[in-house]
């Protein structure tokens, strides 16, 4: 298996831009999440899926961030516009069942200038 | 809320010394704990875990024992290598609900020197 795909790995943009994290989750788990990690907050859950459908967005920072999940292979966490402050690097996590192993992708490591 | 402390690193260690990280926290019900490594430059994998009260989880060479009546998981490893330089993570799962939700502890820096 292929484990948890992101793209890109690294992204540098600037301020006000538009910015899109791509996942796409190992084949058959139901469950995904996003994490957002920074030196000063640490991991922080952002929002989770269940068969596609948002469960829990309470760890959004605000209504610049937004994520969708149109399939069960596919997710994006978009950031429009972008400030210097979302600077971090966002990980993504699938899980097969709701009490199983969360397995992380690689990571992408973002720098809004 | 439920919530994970460890210990504040970085921890710097000579190759075989021995290794303990402290892990405590807080939550209601009944939650499974996670130990997780990030090396560098990689996304978190699971070390080990453990389900329920007096439960020992292991993996290559570390262990934590799931003690409730001191709300610990406290990682160790009797010989630390230089490979085992990277990031360690506490983490709990489902104190109350179990939504599936990991809440993480602020990670701590293992240094191991030759």
């Amino acid at each position: 298996d292929a484990g948890v795909i992101q793209s890109p790995r690294h992204e540098v943009t600037e301020m006000g831009q538009e910015v899109t994290l791509r996942c796409k989750p190992i084949s058959g788990h139901d469950y995904l999440f996003w994490y957002r990690q920074t030196m000063m907050r640490g991991l922080e859950l952002l929002i989770y899926f269940n068969n596609n459908v948002p469960i829990d967005d309470s760890g959004m920072p605000e209504d610049r961030f937004s994520a969708k999940m149109p399939n069960a292979s596919f997710s994006t966490l978009k950031i429009q516009p972008s400030e210097p402050r979302d600077s971090a690097v966002y990980f993504c996590a699938s899980s097969l069942y709701r009490g199983e192993t969360q397995y992380f992708g690689p990571g992408t490591r973002l720098l809004v200038l | 809320g439920d919530s994970v402390t460890q210990m504040e690193g970085p921890v710097t260690l000579s190759e075989e010394a021995f290794l303990t990280i402290n892990c405590t926290y807080t939550a209601t019900g009944y939650p499974s704990l996670f130990w997780y490594v990030q090396y560098p430059g990689e996304g978190l994998q699971l070390l080990l875990k453990a389900t329920k009260a007096d439960d020992k989880g292991s993996n290559k060479g570390f262990e934590a024992t799931y003690r409730k009546e001191t709300t610990s998981f406290h990682l160790e490893k009797g010989s630390v290598q230089v490979s085992d330089s990277a990031v360690y993570f506490c983490a709990l799962r489902g104190g109350s609900g179990n939504t599936g939700k990991l809440i993480f502890g602020q990670g701590t820096t293992l240094q191991v020197k030759p």
